[in-house]
């Protein structure tokens, strides 16, 4: 099945850095790589996703890039607020979540 | 509109015993997906249901069973209880196996004593 590896698992950045997560993927047939948000007691809420016949998208202060030939994908947000600080997750396949970034903020 | 709802929110099982969990996925959503997170971990993948059927399933023992109702509501059984089993357990839907993107409902806190 499919493996997929996220670091760092934790990451402290000042209010208005930037953060950036960096996930890989073992299957090449995976083709479909989302990002979840998960805040303290709630479930993991899409925030952005990437399909593998796109290299980067973007919405707002979130861009994801994919490279396919080194299956690796990442999770870029600038001008980072309090409101960011949460834990992060990608995925692949829709099925397969790494274990996770806390990103918390410093204001 | 109503998200994924699950209840109950919270459940504390002695080992051994039988637990049920629920799931209503949003209106007009006929997949539903389970997961199981333990503290710390990211969702591991334990079925997917789709127009009452199993598509997948995650590598989970036979104590977990899970099923689809007509109306796309699922439930999650979970046999002979192990303390290891207590996590949070989150479902998540969405329109087709053709559609990407699932919605999580906020989970089924189960802790086993």
């Amino acid at each position: 099945g499919e493996n997929v590896e996220q670091h760092p698992s934790t990451l402290s950045v000042q209010e208005g850095d930037s953060a950036v997560i960096k996930c890989t993927y073992s299957d090449s047939a995976s083709n479909y790589f989302p990002w979840y948000k998960q805040e303290l007691g709630k479930g993991p809420q899409l925030i952005i996703d990437i399909r593998s016949n796109v290299g980067e998208k973007k919405d707002q202060r979130i861009a994801v890039t994919l490279n396919k030939t080194a299956k690796h994908f990442s999770l870029h947000i600038t001008e980072t607020q309090p409101e960011d600080s949460a834990v992060y997750f990608c995925a692949a396949a829709l099925f397969y979540f790494g274990t996770g970034t806390s990103l918390t903020v410093i204001p | 509109d109503a998200g994924v709802t699950q209840s109950p929110t919270h459940l504390i099982k002695t080992r051994g015993q039988h637990v049920t969990l629920r799931c209503s996925p949003i209106s007009g959503h006929k997949s539903v997906s389970w997961y199981q997170q333990v503290l710390g971990q990211g969702p591991q993948f334990i079925f997917q249901y789709y127009e009452k059927e199993e598509r997948g399933r995650g590598n989970f023992p036979d104590r977990f069973s899970a099923r689809q109702f007509p109306n796309y509501s699922s439930e999650l059984n979970v046999n002979a209880l192990l303390l290891g089993d207590s996590a949070l357990y989150l479902c998540a839907s969405r329109e087709g196996v053709s559609r990407y993107g699932y919605t999580f409902g906020s989970g089924t806190r189960l802790t086993v004593v």
